[in-house]
Parts: structure tokens; C-alpha cells; sequence
């Protein structure tokens, strides 16, 4: 597709399961980055890959969260043990390399997540 | 990363321009203004993006003061679709720094 694709749009799962969220960025775009929004509140930034380099981590919220990204293209985020906190909408965005240089960041649709 | 600072919520009438302000006295020399806005449910959509010259889209203008210190989105002739949270940001684009940092935004409200 020609924008940013994620998966599953909508998922409820039960507080202590383990949840994968995908992304695939646009075609050729070699910066992912994965932000979250609970309701009503603003974006949070969580993790940046960009190509061979080392992720920028800083954002996670706690170590039950992890992100990976194979082969510099689809980027998976996953959330072990939920948690009711975790409920949100996680966004993902990527750019055609990192943010300089006026690069645009697009970012897709989210995948909303509740835990009951 | 320089901070911006903006309204919380503004109003505008339909087919009226709607003009948002944005604060960002502490921007430095290598860093981008950007717009976003995020309508109810969606993904942050890219409206625009300036260094120091005022710049204009199919989308908005931007005009950036002549310090940078400040600057307004235009939307010329605003619709319903435009009610949406607009947010202002400011980016390096030199360097390592990689994050996009959200504030508040401001909150458009377009009406009949």
C-alpha cells in the first residue's frame, strides 16, 4: 500500500496476555517509530529504529514493553502481561530516513488496544 | 528539542480562514517548524513544515516571524473537515536526534 499499513486495527484482549502489534512502513522508508495515545491525552513517543542502527529505546514505558524490526522493513511492538494502563491506540510512522533535514514523518491509522 | 507553546482550543466559521498561533522562542537555528493535525480517531496527518521562509501547500501557509521565535498556520478557507487538533512542533535536521515530540495542541473547532 502506499501509506503506513498496521495490524490488527482493533484489539481486546484480557489484562496478563501477551499482545503483538505490526507495522509496515512505507515502501523504502528506512526510519519506524512507534508512539502510543491513551484517551484524551496527547502522543507519547515509545521506540525509533533507523536502518543498522541501535534503537532509540528511551520512550518504553516499562521492560514489559519490546519492539523489533527484521529486516529494516515490518516492525512488530509487543506488550507482555497487560495491563488495563496499557490501553490505547499505538501508532506507527516512518520517514525516508532519520528526522532531519525537513524528511516527513507519515504515520498510519493505529492499532487500538483494550485490555479488560 | 525546543518547546512550542499553544492554545488550547480556538473557533472558527466555516469558510472563514483560521489562523493558529504557535510559540517557540526557544527554537535554535537547525531546527524545523512542523504542523500536524489529528482528527477524532486517526492517525496524525502532515500539514506543512518551514525553516525561516513562509511557505504555502495545497493544504495551509505557514508564516514564521522574521526571529523565528513564532508562527501561525493558515487555513484559508476552513470546512467542518478541518475540526481537528492541530499540533505545532519543531525538529533538528541535523544530528542524531530522532523524536517527535507532541505537545497539547490546539483544539479547532470549525462551525456553520
Amino acid at each position: 500500500g502506499a501509506g503506513v499499513s498496521q495490524s490488527p486495527s482493533n484489539k481486546v484482549t484480557e489484562k496478563g496476555k501477551d499482545v503483538e502489534l505490526r507495522c509496515d512502513p512505507i515502501s523504502g522508508h528506512t526510519a519506524l517509530y512507534w508512539y502510543r495515545q491513551s484517551l484524551g491525552q496527547g502522543l507519547e513517543f515509545l521506540i525509533y529504529f533507523q536502518g543498522n542502527s541501535a534503537p532509540d529505546k528511551s520512550g518504553l514505558p516499562s521492560d514489559r514493553f519490546s519492539a523489533e524490526r527484521t529486516g529494516g522493513s515490518v516492525s512488530t511492538l509487543t506488550i507482555q502481561r497487560t495491563q488495563q494502563e496499557d490501553s490505547a491506540v499505538y501508532l506507527c510512522a516512518s520517514s525516508l530516513r532519520q528526522a532531519s533535514s525537513g524528511n516527513t514523518i507519515y504515520f498510519g491509522e493505529g492499532s487500538w488496544l483494550t485490555v479488560v | 528539542d525546543a518547546k512550542t507553546t499553544q492554545p488550547t482550543s480556538m473557533d472558527c466559521a466555516e469558510g472563514r480562514a483560521a489562523n493558529l498561533p504557535c510559540n517557540h522562542s526557544t527554537i535554535s537555528g537547525n531546527e524545523y517548524v512542523y504542523w500536524y493535525r489529528q482528527i477524532h480517531s486517526q492517525g496524525p496527518q502532515y500539514i506543512i513544515h518551514g525553516l525561516k521562509n513562509n511557505e504555502t501547500n495545497e493544504m495551509a501557509s505557514l508564516i514564521i516571524t522574521e526571529d523565528r521565535k513564532s508562527s501561525t498556520l493558515i487555513l484559508p478557507h476552513a470546512t467542518l473537515r478541518d475540526t481537528a487538533v492541530y499540533y505545532c512542533i519543531v525538529r533538528p535536521f541535523t544530528g542524531t536526534a530522532s523524536k517527535l515530540t507532541f505537545g497539547t495542541g490546539t483544539r479547532l473547532q470549525v462551525t456553520l
